[in-house]
């Protein structure tokens, strides 16, 4: 099955600083990776994904790259505000299988 | 938005009790799973329905675990007898095409005394 890995397990970044969180899939066949952000007590909620035939994808000041022979992928958070903090978890799955594989997650603390 | 809703919130018992995690998802959706999330830990999948029969389940969903779809409505995860290692969040989740974005619920806080 789908193994993937998150780095780092924190993040502590000043306000406005950027802040990058990066995963690694072991399926060649996964091409759906989405990205959730679950601030505590509350639900994941998916922020923003991407599928195998694009290699990066922005959504105002949050943006993931995808590079397949690599088979890795980065999250971009830039002009991080308080709001931002939150645990993010990266997630792969694979048409065929429909059942996404999640990282560790990544506790992002961004500091006013 | 639709939302995915969960009852209870919250769940103690004993251990060796039955639960019973009760889910209402989205409803135009066709797919349905539950996670569970100890706590500071991943997100991790137990089981995906569809077509009123299981999909796919991971190696956590053993035989003290079960899913029906009793009406068209509700999605239920029982724990036939709880154990101390079941404790943790319980998500239900829903999508309309599978190997989409998952809208999950609020989530149901087991603890197993």
């Amino acid at each position: 099955g789908e193994n993937v890995e998150q780095h780092p397990s924190t993040l502590s970044v000043q306000e406005g600083d950027s802040a990058v969180i990066k995963c690694t899939y072991s399926d060649s066949a996964s091409n759906y990776f989405p990205w959730y952000k679950q601030e505590l007590g509350k639900r994941p909620q998916l922020i923003i994904d991407i599928r195998s035939n694009v290699g990066e994808k922005k959504d105002q000041r949050i943006a993931v790259t995808l590079n397949k022979t690599a088979k890795h992928f980065s999250l971009h958070i830039t002009e991080t505000q308080p709001e931002d903090s939150a645990v993010y978890f990266c997630a792969a799955s694979a048409r065929g299988s429909y059942i996404p594989t999640f990282g560790r997650g990544t506790s992002l603390i961004v500091h006013p | 938005e639709p939302e995915v809703t969960q009852t209870p919130s919250h769940q103690v018992t004993q251990m060796g009790q039955e639960v019973i995690l009760r889910c209402v998802p989205i409803s135009n959706h066709l797919y349905f799973y539950w996670y569970r999330q100890i706590l500071g830990q991943k997100v991790e999948f137990l089981v995906s329905f569809y077509n009123n029969e299981i999909s796919e389940k991971s190696e956590i969903f053993d035989d003290q675990f079960s899913v029906e779809r009793p009406d068209g409505s509700n999605f239920t995860l029982k724990i036939r007898s709880t154990k101390l290692e079941d404790s943790a969040m319980y998500f239900c989740a829903s999508n309309d095409r599978g190997y989409e974005k998952l809208f999950f619920g609020s989530g149901t806080q087991l603890s197993v005394l």
